[in-house]
């Protein structure tokens, strides 16, 4: 399985102010994921992230909330923007390879917007 | 909306006993997925079946799939305090997409 690292692990923000989370993987993928899960809640796809091209967002999800990047292969960025208390979450990366079905998770970033 | 539903929300037992939690789902199904989240952290995924498969095994977990009833469910044999965790199923309703969509989730107590 991939290995998936996240930068950072967690932060407490100021509202108003955007944060960028990082997701690196070891080995190049296919897919590439982002998931919010709110406090005490199941995870929620925000978007598909495309390499080279503009991600994917589920109803709900704009990119002007949550900007994705994904510049190669093997690294993704979203970046929550404007915040407010109610963007306090974990945010999850996860990846799959194609051909394959298991998706493998990072450790997530836990926010914490004031 | 959530796919699926999982029953129940949460289940406290004692070491050494079986834990089963089930999942119901709502359309049909590419596979259905377990994972496992300790205190908020990183999903641990557990185990895939796919829609064509009844029945799974990996070390003292089972998970069955019954799709005329659209429901899984998870067993977690000889249950250890280690066990403690939340649990996700997540289908995947696309044959290449691989978008999951996840269960409300079951906590799992495992008491020494």
């Amino acid at each position: 399985s991939a290995v998936i690292s996240q930068k950072p692990s967690r932060d407490i923000c100021q509202r108003g102010t955007s944060l960028t989370i990082q997701c690196q993987v070891d080995s190049q993928v296919t897919m590439m994921f982002w998931y919010r899960q709110q406090p005490g809640q199941s995870l929620t796809l925000i978007a598909t992230a495309n390499q080279g091209s503009e991600a994917t967002y589920e109803s709900g999800f704009v990119i002007d909330k949550f900007p994705i990047s994904r510049p190669n292969l093997t690294f993704s960025t979203l970046t929550v923007s404007n915040m407010s208390p109610e963007d306090s979450s974990i945010y999850l990366c996860s990846v799959a390879s194609q051909g394959r079905d298991t998706q493998y998770f990072g450790p997530g970033t836990r926010l914490t917007v004031l | 909306s959530q796919q699926g539903e999982e029953d129940p929300q949460a289940l406290s037992i004692q070491e050494g006993e079986n834990a089963t939690m089930n999942c119901s789902y709502k359309t049909s199904i590419n596979n259905l997925q377990w994972y496992r989240q300790n205190s908020g952290r990183g999903l641990v995924h557990l185990i895939l079946i796919r829609s064509n498969e009844r029945e799974k095994h990996s070390g003292r977990l089972r998970v069955t799939l019954d799709t005329s009833k659209k429901s899984s469910s998870l067993l977690i044999t000889a249950s250890r305090a280690a066990d403690t965790a939340s649990y996700f199923c997540a289908t995947d309703v696309t044959a290449a997409g691989n978008k999951l969509t996840f269960g409300g989730g079951t906590r799992v107590l495992v008491k020494p």
